[in-house]
């Protein structure tokens, strides 16, 4: 059991170029989590997956964020014409139908 | 719509000394409370949770919590706190909507540990 992880930890972007992250979640698990976290707050839920499937989103997931899950495993979060709100710690999660979540280290993401 | 409140934003303690975080939810029916603790640059690591039964759970690195309904409150203790607690905490809860299992957290609670 690697844990979850992400790719990558830091991405540094100007402002109104597309940003790509990538989570890899815990192999069994079958629900895939994103949140997002600004300095000083706790994280905030943005969507999930069960399987290939994204059951919900955040209204805080603008139409600039798409999540894919394409084959059930990893999941990407694109962000597109990136805005200096932006900037914040990407987390990705992952868990059995029922079970705790487990989180990767998070992408950190500035936008200058 | 539930809420989680952690009033402390910095807690300050000695190295032996016992520590106490405080948590407040609110929501009508008792939801599924976890306390994680976030490291500088880091992930979120769980510490513990709650999801029925005996209402003071044990965790890792030596933390426990109490669920109290009366008060709507799980708070996190540990008798003797060692320099490596020194991190971010969060109260998180779940609520079951026959949906996702998403969190919601509180603003955290930084810990500084004086040696």
């Amino acid at each position: 059991d690697t844990g979850v992880s992400q790719d990558p930890r830091h991405k540094i972007t100007k402002r109104g170029q597309n940003v790509t992250f990538r989570c890899d979640p815990i192999s069994e698990h079958n629900r895939l989590y994103w949140y997002r976290q600004t300095l000083g707050q706790g994280p905030e839920f943005l969507t999930y997956f069960q399987n290939e499937a994204q059951l919900e989103k955040s209204r805080l997931l603008s139409d600039r964020f798409s999540a894919e899950r394409p084959k059930g495993s990893f999941s990407t979060l694109e962000i597109q014409r990136t805005e200096q709100g932006d900037s914040a710690m990407y987390l990705c999660a992952s868990s059995l139908l029922e079970g705790e979540q487990y989180f990767g280290p998070g992408t950190r993401l500035t936008v200058t | 719509a539930q809420s989680v409140t952690q009033p402390d934003i910095h807690i300050t303690v000695s190295e032996g000394a016992s520590l106490e975080l405080r948590c407040n939810y609110s929501y009508g029916a008792t939801p599924y409370l976890f306390w994680y603790v976030q490291s500088p640059g880091q992930g979120l690591q769980l510490l513990l949770k709650y999801f029925s039964g005996d209402t003071l759970v044990q965790g890792i690195k030596g933390f426990e919590a109490e669920f109290k309904r009366s008060q709507s409150s799980f708070n996190l203790r540990k008798p003797s706190v060692h320099w490596s607690d020194a991190a971010e905490y969060f109260c998180a809860v779940v609520i079951l909507t026959g949906g996702g299992n998403k969190l919601t957290f509180g603003t955290g609670t930084q810990l500084k540990v004086e040696l």
